[in-house]
């Protein structure tokens, strides 16, 4: 069975400075698809960033970036230049060739004026 | 082009009832997935319907059901309902689900079930 751990359960940042979350995963797959998802207080679960275990180049999205290490089996979330609107829940997630989602427990994540 | 909607928003039931919540994938998405989200924790996945085919479930009793229709939208029932039951049931929607593929599970707002 595949495991996702996050191991922060809070954090805080002040605006425009910038966060790493954090997330490790265990498997025995090769191939498999890695999210980090957020979720704000009105509980609409959004895609932030998605990860494919085969390409070694980390993916980006705007201010969003990744750095997955696969043989350490670590995928942290970078936020730049955090914005108020960043405040939420942050989970990270594994799929392999399949169809479930596999979540970690979250990461509250309060950005401060 | 509109998002996965889910209803209702709200629900509350006493125990030993049944309640039944919908959804509808976006518009061209064939597989429609359902996840319990309890206060605190991550979402645990229930079901993966697609084409109109149960093409994966999580660890939950029998109680839990569901279907897809024609036009791709999705029942989930729970029978019996438990305390335990009480939680945000979120429906996700992707392209195909071909279990040779990974497409994106885009969330619904979710369904706020309380049982007491």
């Amino acid at each position: 069975a595949q495991t996702v751990t996050q191991s922060q359960p809070e954090m805080s940042v002040q605006e425009a400075e910038t966060v790493t979350l954090s997330c490790t995963y265990d498997t025995s797959e090769n191939n498999y698809y890695l999210f980090w998802y957020k979720q704000p207080p009105s509980r609409q679960m959004i895609l932030v960033i998605r990860q494919e275990a085969y390409k070694q180049q980390n993916a980006t999205e705007n201010r969003f970036s990744v750095n997955f290490q696969k043989a350490a089996k670590s995928f942290s979330l970078k936020i730049s230049d955090s914005q108020l609107g960043d405040t939420a829940m942050y989970f990270c997630a594994f799929m392999n060739s399949g169809y479930a989602l596999n979540f970690g427990k979250g990461t509250s994540l309060l950005v401060t004026p | 082009d509109a998002g996965v909607t889910q209803s209702p928003t709200h629900l509350i039931k006493t125990r030993g009832q049944q309640v039944t919540l919908r959804c509808s994938p976006i518009s061209g998405h064939k597989s429609v997935s359902w996840y319990q989200q309890v206060l605190g924790q991550g979402p645990q996945f229930i079901f993966q319907y697609y084409e109109k085919e149960e093409r994966g479930r999580g660890n939950f009793p029998d109680r839990f059901s569901a279907r897809q229709f024609p036009n791709y939208s999705s029942e989930l029932n729970v029978n019996a309902l438990l305390l335990g039951d009480s939680a945000l049931y979120l429906c996700a929607s992707s392209l195909d689900g071909d279990s040779r593929s990974t497409d994106t599970q885009y969330f619904g707002p979710g369904t706020r079930l309380t049982v007491l």
